[in-house]
């Protein structure tokens, strides 16, 4: 019974260059939410995605920033353009339905580090 | 607006001790607040839940208290131990319920 999977766990990126995170939810799960860490700080929330939907994008910057969870395969969550400022952790959870009470379960991250 | 925060950034206790970490919040129509563990280099993992319906909730090993009066939260571990060691978050669900808003964090060291 796997849990959330998140690929790569550690990725280094260029200032410049493309970002492409991962994250495969727990099976039958279909909602998915990304949140990302900065050192010494709690997870700001981004987005939350259904399949093939985005339902709420409001922590999510306005440009550079996208996301995706199409009706096959994992969802991905696209950095065009690094900057310094995006090293973080992203964390990625999901939960077998939205909205509260239902608990969302959390992937092991990927460390993004921009140099 | 909402905010969820932590009073104290550390905690340090013995081994077998009871732990408690708290938790204000600002918004008093949350309704519904978690309490998650991080360890190191790995994702937040959920301890236990509570709604605005309930004063306490019970797990094992751990209690969560809501004081809705004051909007104050707090995490209890009974007889700490060394694998407890980790930054603790509590979080509440937006209005909309779509994310959760986590405070910065309690680090708790737990000595033998």
């Amino acid at each position: 019974n796997a849990g959330v999977m998140q690929n790569p766990r550690h990725l280094v990126r260029r200032r410049g260059q493309e970002a492409r995170l991962r994250c495969s939810p727990m099976k039958g799960h279909s909602h998915v939410y990304w949140y990302r860490q900065l050192p010494e700080e709690g997870l700001k929330f981004m987005v939350y995605l259904q399949k093939e939907n985005i339902i709420d994008e409001s922590g999510m910057p306005k440009e550079r920033f996208s996301a995706e969870f199409p009706k096959e395969g994992p969802s991905i969550l696209r950095i065009q353009q690094v900057v310094r400022g995006d090293s973080a952790a992203y964390f990625c959870a999901s939960s077998l339905t939205g909205g509260e009470g239902y608990e969302q379960y959390f992937g092991p991250g990927t460390r993004l580090t921009v140099t | 607006g909402e905010n969820v925060g932590l009073h104290l950034p550390t905690l340090s206790v013995q081994e077998g001790d009871n732990s408690i970490i708290n938790c204000a919040y600002s918004n008093s129509a949350s309704d519904y607040f978690i309490w998650y563990k991080q360890e190191s280099g790995k994702g937040p993992q959920f301890i236990i839940d509570i709604r605005s319906n309930m004063d306490k909730r019970q797990g094992q090993r751990v209690t969560v208290l809501l004081n809705k009066t004051v909007k104050h939260l707090s995490l209890q571990i009974a007889a700490t131990q060394p694998g407890d060691s980790a930054v603790y978050f509590c979080a509440e669900i937006n209005q909309a319920g779509t994310a959760l808003i986590f405070g910065k964090g309690t680090t708790l060291s737990v000595s033998s």
